[in-house]
């Protein structure tokens, strides 16, 4: 049964500063990790998708990376911004299955500072 | 508005009555997944339909729940007698096959008193 584990829980940065969000999976039977951003009262958008069979995803000042070996995930984001703040999921999908279902971290609290 | 809609936003009911939301999925999109979240946790899976067919339910969709997607378009996802543990955030998504990435509506929060 894959278990998605998000560290950490919170975390507040000042403006400007780059930082890294850490996500892991126990199932490295993955098909695709996803990172999504939820504000407040909201749904979820999604970020970035790296397929099993890739390395890395950018969008923007968004990095995310996939280690299937290792069950890690990281979401790097840089040059931090106000608008930044969230809270961010990550969400695993496994092969096996017609139904794609996700599996998601607790997700992880962002505040940055002005 | 050409996302995925759902309604209402914010349900305030008693303990017993019963509740149903509503989920209009992106036009096209034959994948409908319903997800809950509580206070403080990642989303969990519900149930997932392609077009009318519902092809899995999860474990925590007890006996109360009850979920629906008549001509395979909008959906309905009902809770009889509802109990205080209900109350949480419910999300529909929907996606297209051969396409990995979900599509969320902004949910329905569920407040049961």
């Amino acid at each position: 049964k894959q278990e998605v584990t998000q560290i950490p829980a919170a975390l507040s940065v000042p403006e400007g500063e780059n930082l890294v969000l850490n996500c892991s999976f126990t199932d490295s039977a993955i098909y695709n990790l996803q990172w999504f951003r939820q504000d407040p009262g909201k749904g979820l958008t999604s970020l970035l998708l790296i397929q099993s069979s890739q390395r890395e995803q950018t969008s923007g000042r968004l990095n995310a990376s996939l280690d299937k070996s290792s069950g890690r995930s990281t979401l790097y984001i840089a040059a931090s911004q106000p608008g930044d703040s969230a809270t961010y999921l990550c969400a695993a999908l496994n092969y096996g299955g017609a139904t794609n279902k996700l599996i998601f971290g607790t997700g992880t609290l962002l505040a940055v500072q002005p | 508005d050409t996302g995925v809609s759902q309604d209402p936003r914010h349900k305030i009911t008693k303990r017993g009555q019963n509740v149903t939301f509503r989920c209009d999925p992106i036009s096209e999109h034959n994948r409908l997944y319903w997800y809950r979240q509580t206070l403080g946790q990642g989303p969990e899976f519900l149930t997932y339909f392609q077009n009318e067919a519902q092809l899995e339910k999860s474990r925590l969709l007890s006996d109360r729940f009850s979920a629906e997607r008549p001509k395979g378009s909008f959906s309905t996802l009902e809770i009889q007698r509802t109990e205080q543990g209900d109350s949480a955030m419910y999300l529909c998504a929907s996606s297209l096959t051969g396409s990995d990435i979900q599509y969320f509506g902004a949910g329905t929060r569920l407040s049961v008193l």
